[in-house]
């Protein structure tokens, strides 16, 4: 069965850091690209990050760019998402998921992870 | 690339038909996906490349639409059909979501 399971997820005052993983069973991970994606209390789904089998191509949305970092060990079958300088902008339950395609094509996420919270408050 | 969705809200009684639209503010040919999110639920794929379903969706759901505007049909709504649904484009970078319609039952 494909499983995604994230962890790291809890409270942290604003200006902090934490570190998400996101393990993979079921499937032959390095074949994948992976995303982060969030959703903010009572709202809808924000897309955050993305990254390639290879993890040679990576793509942020703005509103992270230069806070958020993807990465992703293969040998572990693991995707982790360091994020820094958190506001309470980022307070979300945060998804990882994987792409519905195993070849070098950018498809959507047939896949997801039933998510981790992340709460930003002092 | 702003996806808009509407209505934000639709009430239908189970069995009647349902009509989604999302409408991207760019081109984004058919690579757009419809999802469905049950309350504590993380997403489902249903729809990807505008209209084809993914494994296992009933034929139910439909999508049709290509460049900038796009329609999910539920054809004959069913009790675990009333959720939220949300359009996604995967044309460009950053990928990005509609706001989301809310199915609910009249």
């Amino acid at each position: 069965e494909v499983q995604l399971l994230e962890s790291g997820g809890g409270l942290v005052q604003p200006g902090g850091s934490l570190r998400l993983s996101c393990a993979a069973s079921g499937f032959t991970f390095s074949s994948y690209a992976m995303y982060w994606v969030r959703q903010a209390p009572g709202k809808g789904l924000e897309w955050v990050s993305a990254i390639s089998q290879s993890g040679g191509k990576i793509y942020y949305t703005d509103s992270v760019k230069g806070r958020f970092i993807i990465s992703r060990d293969n040998s572990k079958n693991t995707l982790y998402l360091q994020m820094n300088s958190l506001g309470a902008e980022d307070t979300a339950i945060y998804y990882c998921a994987k792409d519905l395609s195993r070849f070098l094509e950018w498809l959507p996420m047939d896949v997801w992870g039933q998510g981790t919270t992340i709460t930003v408050s002092s | 690339i702003v996806m808009t969705q509407s209505p934000a809200t639709l009430s239908v009684s189970p069995g009647e038909r349902a009509t989604l639209s999302c409408r991207a503010s760019q081109r984004v040919s058919s690579k757009l996906a419809w999802y469905q999110q049950k309350p504590g639920q993380a997403p489902r794929l249903l729809v990807y490349d505008a209209s084809t379903r993914a494994a296992g969706v009933p034929a139910r759901f439909g999508g049709s639409g290509s460049g900038t505007e796009f329609t999910l049909t539920i054809s004959s709504l069913q009790s675990e059909d009333f959720a939220v649904y949300y359009c996604q484009q995967y044309n460009d970078w950053p990928r990005t979501f509609g706001q989301g319609t809310k199915v609910e039952f009249k």
